[in-house]
């Protein structure tokens, strides 16, 4: 059974720094691009990075690119994202994803949630 | 100005066939393949259509996909209660390098 659980998220000031990391089982984790997605609660998806099977090609959007960093680890299974210079508008539910669109599997993690306050 | 722009929302009685309609530009839906998904509140999208409008396995011949142009559209046929969700378009854009949503679309069953 393919399995994605996120971990890492909580509540950071804004201008801190917090590092997401997902954990996948039950797929050659080594094969496929992966990604993470947010969406605030109530809003639209939102794309935010990808990572190359092998770690050597990333892709950000733009209002995350220079405060974001996306890497894997595939010894680990472990993607993960580091978020720095957080703001209120990042305050959202994260998931980590397989998608379609790169590969032959669509799996989403259960999402957690990165909330930016004072 | 969103990237890919769907309705807010969509509604048909049991039965009826609904379309989500998903419009973009020549560097995204011009070019590249498209991907719906479904989204019921509180759980994680799942795959609808890949490719424009290829089914992954379970999921119901009712639902189908097209492209034309720098559109694309989600079909239901055979509305039922089961299929009231958000429904987001999907689509890898040239310009800006990224993966890029559409602004969703909620459909109700009346």
């Amino acid at each position: 059974e393919v399995q994605l659980v996120e971990s890492g998220g909580g509540l950071v000031q804004p201008g801190g720094s917090l590092r997401l990391s997902c954990v996948a089982s039950g797929f050659t984790f080594s094969n496929y691009w992966m990604h993470w997605v947010r969406q605030v609660p109530g809003e639209g998806l939102v794309w935010v990075s990808r990572i190359k099977s092998d770690g050597s090609r990333t892709n950000y959007a733009d209002f995350v690119k220079g405060r974001f960093t996306i890497s894997r680890d595939n010894a680990k299974n472990t993607l993960y994202l580091q978020m720095n210079s957080l703001r209120g508008d990042d305050t959202a539910f994260y998931y980590c994803a397989t998608l379609r669109g790169t590969g032959d599997l669509d799996y989403w993690g259960q999402g957690i949630l990165v909330t930016v306050s004072s | 100005q969103p990237v890919l722009t769907q309705p807010p929302s969509a509604s048909g009685t049991p039965g009826q066939r609904v379309t989500v309609s998903c419009s973009g530009s020549s560097s995204n839906i011009g070019t590249n393949d498209v991907y719906w998904y479904r989204q019921l509140p509180g759980t994680a999208p799942k795959l609808l259509i890949y490719r424009n409008n290829e089914r992954p396995s379970g999921v119901p011949d009712r639902l189908s996909g097209s492209k034309s142009g720098t559109s694309a559209s989600l079909a239901i046929s055979g509305l039922r209660s089961e299929d009231e969700a958000d429904y987001f378009c999907l689509v890898w854009d040239d310009s800006l390098s990224g993966y890029v949503f559409g602004t969703g679309t909620k459909v109700t069953a009346l």
